[in-house]
């Protein structure tokens, strides 16, 4: 089955620096992959996803780069603010006409931005 | 809609004891997910459902975990009897299916699971 793999497990910057967090996966078939971002005591929402057809998505300060042949990728957060404080997850699935829809999560990164 | 919702928000249960949590999805949603998050391991997909069928249940830990989907409004994961490694936060979630391209996760709030 699919393994997903998260680095670095946390990871502190400071205000205004950038920050990234790299993932591989090990199923080649795996053909979406979102993040996720869990604020102190809430539930992990959506921030970006990508999907196979396509290798970098931007959305503001957020950006996810995605390298099939190396089977990871990778969330670029610039300008990073106190509010971006968080833990992120990265996750892969393979979805095929509505199939499935089986997440696998990473094991999460810890970020802090220092003001 | 008033989004994923799970109850208890929090269950603190002596070990051996049986454990029921519950969930609701949103309304339309197929898709059912229970998770486990700890800090050594992250979200762990445990089972999931579409139409109420459950689908993969390979991350089920146990025997001692079981879950059911009665209706399309309605979830429970049970843990029977419970151990102290069990302790958790349990996360259901919800979604469309993936064949529109709108898959992403709705989460509920979670149940802090604490067995003593």
């Amino acid at each position: 089955g699919e393994n997903v793999e998260q680095h670095p497990s946390t990871l502190s910057v400071q205000e205004g620096d950038s920050a990234v967090i790299k993932c591989t996966y090990s199923d080649s078939a795996s053909n979406y992959f979102p993040w996720y971002k869990q604020e102190l005591g809430k539930r992990p929402q959506l921030i970006i996803d990508i999907r196979s057809n396509v290798g970098e998505k931007k959305d503001q300060r957020i950006a996810v780069t995605l390298n099939k042949t190396a089977k990871h990728f990778s969330l670029h957060i610039t300008e990073t603010q106190p509010e971006d404080s968080a833990v992120y997850f990265c996750a892969a699935s393979m979805n095929y006409g509505g199939a499935t829809n089986k997440l696998i999560f990473g094991t999460g990164t810890l970020l802090a931005v220092q003001p | 809609d008033a989004g994923v919702i799970q109850s208890p928000r929090h269950e603190v249960t002596e070990m051996g004891q049986e454990v029921t949590l519950r969930c609701k999805p949103i309304s339309g949603h197929d898709y059912l997910f229970w998770y486990r998050q700890t800090m050594m391991r992250g979200l762990e997909l445990l089972i999931y459902f579409n139409n109420n069928v459950p689908i993969d249940d390979s991350g089920m830990p146990e025997d001692r975990f079981s879950a059911k989907m009665p209706n399309a409004s309605f979830s429970t994961l049970k843990i029977q009897p419970s151990e102290p490694r069990d302790s958790a936060v349990y996360f259901c979630a919800s979604s469309l299916p993936p064949t529109g391209g709108d898959e992403k996760l709705f989460f509920g709030s979670g149940t802090q699971l604490s067995v003593l």
